[in-house]
């Protein structure tokens, strides 16, 4: 089955500086990649999402990239605000099969 | 507006008792999945459906089974709680999809502690 990594498990940062969190997969079949960012006692909430056949996508001030030879992929937030302090999760997933296999996660601080 | 909601949110039970954790959707979902979140290891899934009377195993599912009735509700039992167990336990649904993968929703969660 699908193996996805995620780094780093903890991250600070001052506020208004990047963020980068950086995931890779182990299936040559996935080809749907969410981000998904879980507030403290929330359940996640899906963030952004890119398809293999993109290789960027933005959304204000977060952005991700994939590299589909390499089997990686990247959640990058500009301009970070406290109210990014989360906890982001990849996945990855094959379209049409719902099944989505998630990364450990990546605490993100964001320090004022 | 439609949601998903959980119950309970926590509960404390003894190693060896059969627990079961409800999870109920508004939005007229044919996916529904349980999902186990632990420290170091992200969200594993255990059980996932899509429709009714339909459950599939997930990667975790030892210990835990799942019925679909109805579109609303995959109740999550634990037949006999270990100490493994231990975990907060989150549900999610997505909409059926002709071809892509529909967006998780996921529910607050149920915080579940085996002694």
């Amino acid at each position: 089955g699908e193996n996805v990594e995620q780094h780093p498990s903890t991250l600070s940062v001052q506020e208004g500086d990047s963020a980068v969190i950086k995931c890779t997969y182990s299936d040559s079949a996935s080809n749907y990649f969410p981000w998904y960012k879980q507030e403290l006692g929330k359940g996640p909430q899906l963030i952004i999402d890119i398809r293999s056949n993109v290789g960027e996508k933005k959304d204000q001030r977060i952005a991700v990239t994939l590299n589909k030879t390499a089997k990686h992929f990247s959640l990058h937030i500009t301009e970070t605000q406290p109210e990014d302090s989360a906890v982001y999760f990849c996945a990855a997933s094959i379209e049409g099969y719902q099944k989505v296999t998630f990364g450990t996660g990546t605490k993100l601080q964001v320090i004022p | 507006d439609a949601e998903i909601t959980q119950s309970p949110r926590h509960k404390i039970t003894e190693t060896g008792r059969q627990v079961t954790l409800a999870c109920h959707q508004t939005w007229n979902h044919n996916n529904m999945f349980w999902y186990r979140q632990d420290l170091g290891h992200g969200l594993r899934l255990i059980h996932y459906s899509y429709g009714v009377q339909d459950t599939n195993k997930g990667e975790v599912s030892d210990g835990y089974s799942v019925s679909r009735s109805n579109t609303e509700d995959l109740p999550l039992t634990l037949e006999s709680a270990a100490s493994s167990q231990t975990s907060v336990y989150f549900c999610a649904s997505s909409p059926r999809t002709l071809s892509g993968t529909g967006e998780l929703f996921f529910g607050e969660g149920s915080r579940l502690t085996v002694l």
